[in-house]
């Protein structure tokens, strides 16, 4: 039982390359969240789904897109890496109203 | 937009001694749910209480409480008898139920000296 598996967990790329993160669980869960975590920012909501089939803007959307494929799965992908987006994220799973299990984060460095 | 602030960026408190802390939210709603989350040097998301707005009985596990003042909209950590792992980052998440959005604040990290 892997729970919420993130994968990379670290990356480098340069800036205006692309990439996609990956988040599957197995925990049957409808929610799933993508956040970015900065140094005194704390944890920022990018976007997230309710339940298969929606998802949502979070408070720092741009830049990103993503895509619930499934019930399992919740991709995240940055068209044009800037060096803003440097930071590390988390995917996050739940039942509303529950408590969100979170992936081991992946570290992106954008040059 | 739903909002969570936590004002204290950092504390310090000694093993065994008392420690609080602060979390205040911005809703419209009057039902939602409020969290404590713990984040260690690991980098896991461990969550530390849950507490349901509709209850007005303050959630309690084990060291950790809570003071939930709803017309205040704030939900404050307390931890007693403190220990050297409870050294970490503490954040403050908050949903409403009508939408599943779940909001984190800026976080507080926490250092108990020995």
């Amino acid at each position: 039982n892997a729970g919420v598996t993130q994968t990379p967990k670290f990356q480098v790329l340069k800036t205006g390359q692309s990439m996609t993160l990956q988040c599957a669980q197995d925990m049957n869960h409808n929610s799933m969240y993508w956040y970015r975590q900065d140094p005194g920012m704390g944890l920022r909501l990018i976007y997230y789904s309710a339940s298969e089939g929606t998802t949502d803007k979070g408070e720092v959307p741009n830049g990103y897109n993503v895509s619930r494929l499934n019930k399992r799965e919740f991709s995240l992908r940055l068209e044009s890496a800037a060096p803003s987006q440097t930071s590390v994220y988390f995917c996050a799973t739940r039942w509303w109203g529950a408590e969100a299990f979170f992936g081991q984060g992946t570290r992106l460095t954008v040059v | 937009a739903q909002t969570v602030t936590q004002s204290q960026p950092e504390m310090s408190v000694q093993e065994a001694e008392t420690v609080t802390l602060s979390c205040t939210y911005d809703t419209s709603e009057s039902n939602y749910y409020l969290f404590w989350y713990k984040q260690p040097p690991s980098r896991q998301m461990i969550l530390v209480i849950r507490q349901e707005a509709y209850k007005q009985q303050n959630a309690t596990e084990n060291r950790f409480s809570v003071n939930f003042q709803k017309a205040a909209k704030s939900f404050s950590l307390k931890i007693s008898d403190s220990q050297l792992g409870d050294t970490a980052m503490y954040f403050c998440a908050f949903e409403e139920t009508s939408g599943s959005r779940l909001t984190f604040g800026e976080g507080t990290q926490l250092t108990v000296n020995p």
